[in-house]
């Protein structure tokens, strides 16, 4: 069954500095990976999918790797801003089963 | 906003009540979800239609009853509810066979007292 963990469960940085948020699967046998963004009050937004057979992704400030055979992503956001300030989930969907598998999430605070 | 619209946006209920939740998309799609997250959890997949019929059933207890009257519109339906139950509930879409592109309403934030 397969796993996936996101550490550290919170982050505080100061505005202006570049983070990484990781996140680790426990099976390798991943179809892609997303990487999304949860507001308070409101729903997830799919910020970067990275197929399989990719290595990085990136859009904007946002870049997004893949590691398959270590079961690790990184999502790399530079400068960071305080409206970067969200909670960040990973999700990887595996083959023969498309469901998206979510992590428990990085609540990240962009101190200004 | 996502085109997926969730009301009620806060709910208290007591355990005796009986309560639904509504989902509505506009975006053309054929395949909903529910999903439940709790503090300090994964969100977890509850159900899945696809083209109005359910194809996924989570092992979700009986006490949450899903419809999907057509595409665009899918209900939970609650009664005798637990305390464990406080969880703030989503709803997704996508188009089939793209399990993997779903869009996300606001939830419903779900407090059984």
């Amino acid at each position: 069954k397969q796993e996936v963990t996101q550490i550290p469960a919170a982050l505080s940085v100061p505005e202006g500095e570049n983070l990484v948020l990781n996140c680790s699967f426990t099976d390798s046998a991943i179809y892609n990976l997303q990487w999304f963004r949860q507001d308070p009050g409101k729903g997830l937004t799919s910020l970067l999918l990275i197929q399989s057979s990719q290595r990085e992704q990136t859009s904007g400030r946002l870049n997004a790797s893949l590691d398959k055979s270590s079961g690790r992503s990184t999502l790399y956001i530079a400068a960071s801003q305080p409206g970067d300030s969200a909670t960040y989930l990973c999700a990887v969907t595996n083959f023969g089963n498309e469901k998206l598998t979510f992590g428990t999430g990085t609540r990240l605070t962009i101190i200004p | 906003e996502t085109g997926v619209t969730q009301t009620p946006r806060h709910l208290v209920m007591g355990m005796t009540n009986k309560k639904s939740l509504k989902c509505e998309q506009h975006l053309g799609h054929n395949a909903m979800y529910w999903y439940k997250q709790s503090a300090k959890k994964p969100l977890e997949l509850m159900f899945v239609y696809n083209f109005k019929e359910q194809t996924e059933n989570n092992s979700v207890p009986s006490r949450f009853s899903p419809e999907c009257p057509n595409s665009s519109h899918l209900f939970l339906h609650l009664h005798t509810l637990q305390p464990e139950d406080s969880a703030l509930y989503l709803c997704a879409s996508s188009q089939p066979p793209n399990q993997e592109t779903q869009y996300f309403g606001p939830g419903t934030r779900l407090l059984v007292l």
